[in-house]
């Protein structure tokens, strides 16, 4: 499977805290991608780094790339109760339509 | 942006029976697809579907399972056929905004729960 890994599989930590989630994946990439998943719901997207990037910043969210470990990181500064759900990673393929593959995810909770 | 909506929300099906999912978008758009998440689980691609064309299955996934029709650039369907328990999942339907060209971020409609006993 081209499914990436991520790390760590759950995360649990107070508010105001940092939070920091892992991806490896496996093959070339166009670019990677975070989402967010609240509850089993629809995935909001988060961020798209492109894989001549090595960082990239919105909000309180900082993301990392290092294509030549193949792997990637999410750190989400001052965390909110609200930002309570699972974050996964997304590898856009350097195939014609540029597909994703998702990482297995990671699980979030953050504690007032 | 996209708005996207699905129907049903969720549903309880009995095994042998067939459901077909609906995706709207609020917006014409050129590609879409189709995603299952098992409980638990990640997001697998089942297919991608583009308007005038034949869907494109993943590796895994095949036409006679998973039916895909795809009438216009707002819309199109998934039925999952003959179901069995191992097909409880969420469905997931999303689209690449139009007029991108190169990465591009996808948006997800809210999700279909299926449930099959």
């Amino acid at each position: 499977s081209q499914q990436g890994e991520e790390d760590p599989q759950a995360l649990s930590i107070q508010e105001g805290e940092n939070a920091t989630m892992n991806c490896s994946y496996k093959t070339s990439i166009n670019n990677l991608q975070w989402y967010r998943q609240n509850s089993g719901r629809g995935l909001v997207h988060l961020i798209l780094i492109r894989s001549n990037e090595r960082e990239k910043h919105s909000g309180r969210l900082r993301v990392t790339l290092d294509t030549s470990k193949k792997s990637s990181s999410l750190l989400i500064t001052a965390s909110r109760a609200a930002d309570t759900a699972s974050y996964f990673c997304a590898t856009g393929q350097n195939t014609g339509f540029q597909k994703l593959v998702f990482g297995t995810g990671t699980r979030l909770l953050v504690s007032p | 942006s996209a708005v996207i909506s699905q129907k049903p929300s969720r549903d309880i099906c009995q095994r042998g029976t067939s459901l077909t999912i609906q995706c709207q978008v609020d917006s014409q758009v050129t590609m879409m697809f189709w995603y299952r998440q098992q409980p638990g689980q990640s997001l697998t691609l089942i297919a991608t579907a583009n308007q005038g064309s034949e869907a494109t299955y993943e590796s895994g996934f095949v036409i006679d399972k998973f039916p895909i029709s795809r009438p216009n650039l707002t819309f199109s369907t998934l039925t999952v056929s003959n179901m069995s328990p191992e097909d409880s999942s969420i469905y997931l339907c999303s689209v690449r905004p139009s007029g991108t060209s190169g990465a591009y971020e996808q948006y997800f409609g809210p999700g279909t729960r299926l449930t099959v006993t």
